[in-house]
């Protein structure tokens, strides 16, 4: 059964970079689509940015400039990074991995990270 | 960008009744690269359909999708008390692959 773990910090203070990472658990790493997406509290879901099993990465007009998605492929990890993070930021994010191979769908969830900015 | 409208906001039903959920998009959904999926209280949300009709795997066949262009229909055809949740669909053509509002179906 295929599970999708991710971890990282959950209360950030304003400007600070958030950090996230995730790895598959009984189910492959390569070949797959991997996305970060994010829940503010109460609202609805925002794809934020994915990255192909080619390496090449794509991510949401509106957070273009401050995020970045990337895979360690000796770890088989993938990873986001938003930087200079305010209150907008906060919300629950997940990391998917596609449900068949090159298929840029949230097949498969992480169990979401809550994460708060706040002074 | 696709903008993607569903309605109505909120459904309210009573179990073993039909659930017709809409979807609309600012323009034409290429190849019928629409998704579907359900959301419970405090959960992650589940994969449930692609290319518009399509079920993934271990999806129950009470749920169907359908449509083309620009409207799009998820369809649930008896409820089942575990189907009462928020349901998003999601255009994954290209990016940004951008989700609907959501419809949250609730029990009347």
């Amino acid at each position: 059964q295929v599970q999708v773990r991710q971890w990282g910090a959950g209360l950030l203070r304003p400007s600070e970079t958030l950090s996230l990472t995730c790895a598959v658990y009984g189910g492959s790493f390569s070949g797959y689509h991997w996305t970060w997406i994010r829940q503010p509290p109460g609202q609805g879901l925002e794809w934020i940015g994915e990255i192909n099993h080619n390496g090449i990465t794509s991510y949401s007009p509106s957070l273009k400039s401050r995020v970045t998605v990337s895979v360690d492929t000796s770890k088989n990890q993938f990873s986001l990074k938003l930087t200079s993070v305010t209150a907008a930021d906060t919300a629950v994010y997940y990391c998917t991995r596609g449900p068949y191979t090159d298929w840029p769908l949230a097949g498969h969830w992480g169990q979401g990270t809550l994460v708060t900015v706040s002074s | 960008e696709i903008v993607l409208t569903q309605s109505p906001a909120t459904l309210s039903l009573s179990p073993g009744e039909r659930a017709t959920l809409s979807c609309r998009a600012s323009q034409t959904i290429t190849n019928n690269y629409l998704a579907w999926y359900q959301q419970k209280p405090g959960q992650a949300p589940r994969f449930l359909i692609y290319g518009a009709s399509s079920r993934a795997t271990g999806i129950p066949d009470r749920f169907s999708g359908s449509g083309s262009g620009t409207d799009f229909t998820l369809t649930i055809t008896r409820l089942e008390p575990e189907d009462f949740a928020v349901y998003y669909c999601q255009w994954y053509g290209w990016p940004p692959r951008t989700f609907g509002q959501g419809t949250k179906v609730e029990v009347k």
